[in-house]
């Protein structure tokens, strides 16, 4: 238990589906992420969120729209995905500015794209 | 951020030492190296991290040369537990308010009885 919460664990989506994956944290972080690991790949940062801005896009396509309506939450909504956004969605925190310290990460949300 | 590069996998036999490199030659003054460690299916764990100076925390220690050009990771009594994917990161410490970790294919660490 890392302290930062995923839900759903899984989700199956068909390609015309909205859905959303939800992050939480109570460990007082200011910054939140989220990562995407596919198959037989490194994990990719996605983006990043400090003290509420998203300060990090790394040329996600438009279909993946993070929100972070206050900084223990965060969110990933999905829209018209495809087969190949089938992965391993991760979310993690860590301390704000002028820290040193290590990034928590959630336990993922599978989700496969049908 | 300076590159690291680490075997793709390591065979360890439980209870004995397990020692995981990372070259990172073209590290700077001022990054850090951190370890984290994926076991399957799961999130990333932080293990450590240090700049200059060998650490040791109550999973493992860190290692690195006075060159600072490579480190080791080294968890002193593997477990099956501790069969893993571990990943080496290079960092600069900015002041920015948040961590950016850019993840390579780390290196498979299988513990066996």
């Amino acid at each position: 238990e890392t302290g930062v919460t995923q839900t759903p664990r899984h989700l199956v989506m068909g390609m015309t589906n909205k859905k959303s994956l939800k992050c939480e944290q109570h460990l007082g972080h200011n910054a939140m992420y989220w990562y995407k690991q596919s198959a037989k790949k490194p994990l990719e940062l996605m983006f990043v969120y400090s003290l509420e801005e998203r300060v990090e896009n790394n040329s996600v396509p438009s279909r993946f729209s993070p929100e972070c309506p206050n900084s223990s939450h965060l969110f990933l909504h999905l829209h018209t995905l495809q087969p190949e956004d089938s992965a391993l969605y991760l979310c993690a925190s860590s301390k704000g500015p002028g820290t040193n310290t290590e990034a928590f990460f959630g336990q993922g949300t599978r989700l496969t794209v049908v | 951020d300076a590159k690291t590069t680490q075997p793709t996998s390591m065979d360890c036999a439980e209870g004995r030492a397990a020692n995981l490199p990372c070259n990172h030659s073209t590290i700077s003054g001022n990054e850090y190296v951190y370890w984290y460690r994926q076991i399957h299916s799961q999130g990333p764990q932080y293990i450590i991290h240090g700049l200059k100076n060998n650490e040791t925390n109550e999973m493992a220690s860190l290692i690195i040369t006075e060159d600072r050009k490579s480190s080791t990771l080294i968890l002193p009594h593997a477990t099956l537990r501790d069969t893993a994917v571990y990943y080496c990161i290079v960092r600069v410490e900015k002041n920015t308010g948040f961590q950016k970790l850019v993840f390579g294919t780390g290196t498979r660490l299988l513990v066996s009885p």
